[in-house]
């Protein structure tokens, strides 16, 4: 089946730290991956994402490459920001299945100054 | 350009009472989901619906929620009777629509619901 595993939360970090958050996916063929944000109060927001192997997303400092032999796509920023405390999610589409994404758990993160 | 809307943004009701959400899409968008976020967990797609059509309802509680998208535009879901287990915050989106490159979704700010 298809599904998508996240690094357990929360995830605490000091100000100008570098982030990973870790990413795999199960899934038949080639899926779209995905990186979505949610700050607190509000939705999902689309951070960024990558369609083909070996491709790397990015947005705002962050930024996740797909790899299909590991079929991963952890994310990473070199220096977080208080204002980067939100949680994360990551998400996949599988190939020639329509648009139903399958989620990942979710990780927060909490930026300290 | 004006997001997806969604009202009300709290709702608190005892079990067994009905409930209803209601969501706008951003203009032009043909593609409209319904999921379910339960605390600690990703979201859980409940219904999308393709204009007005159903595309996929296979996680829905069908004995108990309902969705409907007249016109294809707006969409409400409801709950009827509610349960404990169905608190959560429901969120809708909407896409462009068909083809491997309108993937992405644009969410609302959703609506959280309390069963008590």
């Amino acid at each position: 089946g298809n599904s998508v595993t996240q690094m357990e939360g929360p995830v605490t970090l000091s100000e100008e730290a570098f982030l990973t958050i870790n990413c795999t996916y199960t899934a038949t063929g080639y899926p779209s991956l995905f990186w979505y944000v949610q700050y607190p109060g509000e939705g999902l927001q689309l951070l960024l994402k990558a369609t083909k192997a070996d491709d790397k997303g990015s947005n705002k400092g962050f930024e996740a490459t797909y790899r299909k032999e590991t079929t991963s796509f952890h994310l990473e920023k070199g220096s977080v920001q208080v204002s980067d405390s939100a949680v994360y999610f990551c998400a996949l589409i599988p190939f020639g299945t329509g648009n139903q994404f399958y989620f990942g758990t979710g990780t927060s993160l909490t930026v300290i100054p | 350009e004006a997001g997806v809307a969604q009202s009300p943004r709290y709702k608190i009701i005892e079990k067994r009472q009905s409930v209803a959400f209601w969501c706008n899409p951003i203009s032009g968008h043909a593609t409209l989901y319904w999921y379910q976020q339960i605390l600690g967990q990703g979201p859980k797609l409940l219904i999308q619906f393709q204009n007005n059509g159903v595309v996929d309802d296979s996680q829905l509680p069908k004995d108990r929620f309902s969705a409907e998208r007249l016109k294809g535009v707006d969409s409400t879901l409801k709950i009827q009777p509610a349960k404990l287990e169905d608190s959560a915050v429901y969120l809708c989106a909407s896409s462009l629509g068909s083809g491997r490159n309108s993937y992405e979704q644009y969410f609302g700010p959703g609506t959280r619901l309390t069963v008590t």
